[in-house]
């Protein structure tokens, strides 16, 4: 199984703030990369999808890069409404797995 | 806007099966664009992929749970279902059905809660 690794796991920051979060692939993934927001008692959201499409509706301050083994996910301007946990997930191979996940909370 | 509800007991006992449904409205099933998945969570843990389904029938399944999952999809219903056998406290979680696209998960339900205890 391909294992994802985020990084920071928890991260405290402002509004306003431009944050980044990381994502390890055990083994690379070609670009077959998504990041998701999960707020309290709801479901995860789909943000992005092969490493940088921004889904429908996700504002442009949300952006993805990265490619093979390592991937980033940028918030340019930190909103009260962007505080929750973010996962990534692998797609690239069976069985498609998830990060462990990055708590972002208010500074 | 598409909808996606999971229905099923909120309390199984160990070793019974978990069986859940996720009906879907405001979209077809049977569309060849994409997948149709359950995903779960442990209280407070990350996200898990059970498995997926096409509306033909084809279905990929974790391989950590291969062995104990059947994922199936009545197209006429407009639903597909989840089983589980021979639980413990271990499937205790929150499990969602999803709409996948590109294999990402780009609709999903509100989630239900299933608690394996006696």
């Amino acid at each position: 199984d391909i294992q994802l690794t985020q990084s920071p796991s928890f991260l405290s920051a402002s509004v306003g703030d431009r944050v980044t979060i990381t994502c390890r692939a055990s083994q690379g993934i070609r670009s077959y990369l998504a990041w998701y927001q999960q707020k309290p008692g709801t479901a995860p959201k789909l943000l992005i999808y092969a490493t940088s499409t921004l889904q429908s509706g996700v504002p442009p301050r949300f952006s993805g890069s990265g490619s093979g083994t390592e991937f980033t996910l940028t918030i340019s301007s930190l909103q009260p409404e962007d505080f929750a946990t973010y996962y990534c997930q692998q797609l690239n191979n069976y069985p498609i797995t998830f990060g462990q996940g990055t708590r972002l909370e208010i500074k | 806007q598409l909808q996606l509800q999971e229905s099923g007991p909120g309390l199984v006992k160990p070793s019974e099966t978990l069986s859940l449904r996720c009906t879907v409205s405001r979209g077809s099933i049977s569309s060849s664009s994409y997948y149709w998945g359950w995903i779960r969570q442990p209280p407070g843990k990350a996200l898990e992929w059970i498995g997926s389904i096409y509306y033909s029938g084809s279905t990929y399944y974790n391989p950590s749970l291969k062995s104990r999952v059947t994922i199936s999809v009545a197209t006429s219903r407009n639903q597909f279902s989840l089983k589980v056998n021979s639980v413990t406290a271990a499937d205790t979680a929150l499990y969602y059905c999803a709409r996948i696209k590109v294999g990402a998960a780009d609709n999903w339900g509100q989630g239900t809660l299933v608690t394996v205890s006696s």
